[in-house]
């Protein structure tokens, strides 16, 4: 069985400061793991992917995400936050032969100006 | 154009009536998902199928059923046993030579009136 939990529904930053979006994950196998980005009434963009090379994975607009399996977490991050990333992210964990995703509950964020 | 197309984008239900959402991929990806989001729920895995003529239950199928008879097509029947079917409904498929990635359709958005 797998999981993934996202901390906080609802991040708010002020343009160009830090993003952190949280999420852990647990996964009976070795897991890959991504965030995607959706903006309202769109599907889901891939943001990055973790599939067991590099621990730190680097993806489109910025952000990048670090594998730190001892804490089963793949929190994503982006240095300065820019009023276009204002958007709901979520985590996801695939795993298993039919490589289901499992999703977060997604993160709100908001960029203010 | 290559992709995922989804239609309609907007689609009305009415009281006991079964409704279809089309998915269609010129990506000749084998694998083939049907997601739904609620607000504030994630997305949660209706069908799948790994091949042409097969399928499988995902997490919440009741009121659901699917059909595969071609590569490219994977259409979600929404059926009248369905007693909540206002969500957004994602299809995604899954490449194999991408580390097992998933790309969403831009979704359709189902209301009952």
């Amino acid at each position: 069985a797998q999981s993934v939990t996202q901390l906080g529904s609802h991040v708010s930053v002020s343009e160009g400061a830090l993003v952190l979006l949280r999420c852990n994950y647990s996964s009976s196998v070795p897991p890959y793991l991504f965030w995607y980005v959706q903006y309202p009434n769109q599907g889901l963009q891939l943001l990055l992917k973790y599939t067991s090379a590099a621990t730190l994975v680097k993806g489109i607009n910025g952000f990048e995400a670090e594998f730190k399996k001892s804490e089963t977490s793949f929190h994503l991050t982006k240095p300065s936050a820019h009023m276009s990333d204002a958007a709901e992210y979520f985590c996801a964990v695939s795993g298993g032969s039919n490589y289901k995703l499992t999703f977060g509950k997604g993160t709100l964020l908001t960029v203010n100006p | 154009d290559g992709g995922i197309t989804q239609s309609p984008k907007y689609l009305f239900r009415k009281e006991g009536q079964n409704v279809t959402l089309s998915c269609e991929q010129n990506l000749n990806h084998d694998a083939m998902y049907w997601y739904r989001q609620d607000p504030g729920q994630g997305l949660r895995l209706i069908y799948y199928s790994q091949i042409v003529n097969d399928f499988q239950k995902g997490d919440i199928a009741e009121g659901y059923s699917v059909s595969r008879e071609k590569k490219e097509s994977f259409p979600l029947t929404v059926t009248s046993a369905q007693k909540n079917p206002t969500a957004f409904y994602l299809c995604a498929t899954r490449d194999r030579a991408n580390q097992e990635t998933q790309y969403f359709g831009p979704g359709t958005r189902l209301l009952v009136l």
